[in-house]
């Protein structure tokens, strides 16, 4: 079965602190892979989409990278506005839908 | 230019009773999707409208989920009777297809409670 993983399920880092974010999966045919952001009570919010190994894009303090298993989200001296929950989601060839990972809480402490 | 937008933001009814939740797509996207997230779960799939046709109902959880999209704009899914399972919250996305990308624009959601 296609499988979207993202690892850790929480992360709590001091403010300055830079990490990485992991999704994994176990599907053939990828489209394309989707960082989205999601603050409490609210939608998902589109980040970035990789289509090929060895993409890469960045936006402020993100950087999204893309091999043939994984994706990694690089957070660069995060801020206390980057905590959020960071969702995975991959597309498939034969179809349009997307499945999403259950997501990263992110914490970033003053 | 106008987001995905949801309607309502909440809503709590009792079990058996019936629920229409609205979504409005950003202005020109022949996409449409429905998803859903239960308590604890991850965010899944309910089905896929490309104007106003259903291009995959995959997802729907039985037959007492009825999506539309008349006219190819908004879209509604009606849950009829209410099951205490079906609570959760309801996403909205849309996307317009291109050479170079498929990104799906999520709205902010429906929060469902079935008492």
């Amino acid at each position: 079965e296609d499988q979207v993983t993202q690892s850790p399920e929480a992360l709590r880092l001091q403010e300055g602190e830079s990490s990485s974010l992991n999704c994994s999966y176990t599907v053939s045919g990828l489209r394309g892979l989707f960082w989205y952001r999601q603050d409490p009570g609210k939608g998902p919010e589109f980040l970035f989409t990789l289509y090929s190994a060895g993409e890469e894009k960045e936006k402020e303090r993100l950087k999204a990278t893309l091999t043939k298993k994984e994706s990694f989200l690089h957070i660069t001296a995060p801020k206390p506005e980057d905590s959020a929950t960071y969702l995975c989601a991959v597309q498939f060839h034969r179809d349009d839908k997307i499945i999403f990972g259950k997501g990263t809480r992110l914490h970033i402490l003053p | 230019e106008a987001g995905v937008t949801q309607f309502p933001s909440h809503s709590v009814i009792e079990k058996g009773q019936t629920v229409t939740l609205r979504c409005d797509p950003i202005s020109g996207h022949d996409n449409l999707y429905w998803y859903r997230r239960v308590m604890g779960k991850e965010i899944k799939f309910l089905l896929h409208f490309v104007k106003e046709s259903k291009q995959d109902e995959s997802g729907m959880p039985n037959n007492r989920f009825l999506a539309e999209r008349t006219g190819g704009t908004y879209s509604t899914l009606k849950v009829q009777p209410a099951e205490l399972e079906d609570s959760g919250v309801y996403f909205c996305a849309s996307s317009q297809r291109t050479v170079s990308t498929d990104t799906q624009y999520f709205g902010p959601g429906t929060r469902l409670t079935v008492l």
